[in-house]
């Protein structure tokens, strides 16, 4: 099965600096998912952009989907310490995937106060 | 978006044992669950699809007798590590696919087997 890759694997910037994170994946979508995991917890959804949409907005996060490359990024603005975390990016594969979804590896985020 | 729940949160057990995590969706009645696992600094790996009223489906590589999942009902999926290994050591978290693409995270249980 395909599994996405992020860059950078590790990223540490200082609060209010903004925060690019990289995802590419090997085969077809219907979309593709960012999600944010803290040390030791659970999954949260952050944001999702579909196959046909380029570019999507949510409060601090901003996502975009590059399909012809099979890349996406996702930028977090004005960062604070808060969003020190482990980013995840994940596909949907089209084709009859019954909405399974493939992780990439993560990006740890380091935000310093 | 649906409340998931994990019980237990961790756990330690002796190599040969057998346990028994349980998913429970709080607010939403769900057809289908995932279970994942995931090894420490690495990704999730989907294990198994779990769907109401018939078998689980396995991904491959994963053992179907080794990690036994039970969904008996829209509320309550359970997966059983049987005769756990210090392998299978892991952090294992379910997810609720609530039909609008976006999947629903537990907690995760931390898996420990001495």
């Amino acid at each position: 099965s395909q599994q996405g890759e992020e860059d950078p694997q590790a990223l540490s910037i200082q609060e209010g600096e903004n925060a690019t994170m990289n995802c590419s994946y090997k085969t077809s979508i219907n979309n593709l998912q960012w999600y944010r995991q803290n040390s030791g917890r659970g999954l949260v959804h952050l944001i999702l952009i579909r196959s046909n949409e380029r570019e999507k907005h949510s409060g601090r996060l901003r996502v975009t989907l590059d399909t012809s490359k099979k890349s996406s990024s996702l930028l977090i603005t004005a960062s604070r310490a808060a969003d020190t975390a482990s980013y995840f990016c994940a596909t949907e594969g089209s084709g009859g995937s019954n909405y399974k979804l493939t992780f990439g590896k993560g990006t740890l985020l380091t935000v310093n106060p | 978006g649906a409340v998931v729940s994990q019980h237990p949160s961790w756990v330690i057990c002796k190599s040969g044992t057998s346990v028994k995590i349980e998913c429970r969706s709080l607010d939403f009645q769900a057809t289908t669950m995932f279970w994942y696992r995931q090894f420490p600094k690495q990704s999730l790996m989907l294990m198994a699809t779990s769907n109401e009223g018939s078998k689980a489906t396995y991904e491959q590589g994963v053992e179907k007798d080794k990690f036994l999942i039970n969904h008996a009902s829209l509320t309550l999926s359970t997966l059983t590590v049987t005769s756990a290994h210090p392998e299978d050591s892991s952090f294992y978290i379910c997810s609720v696919f609530q039909g609008q693409e976006t999947q629903y995270f537990g907690p995760g249980t931390r898996l420990l087997v001495l």
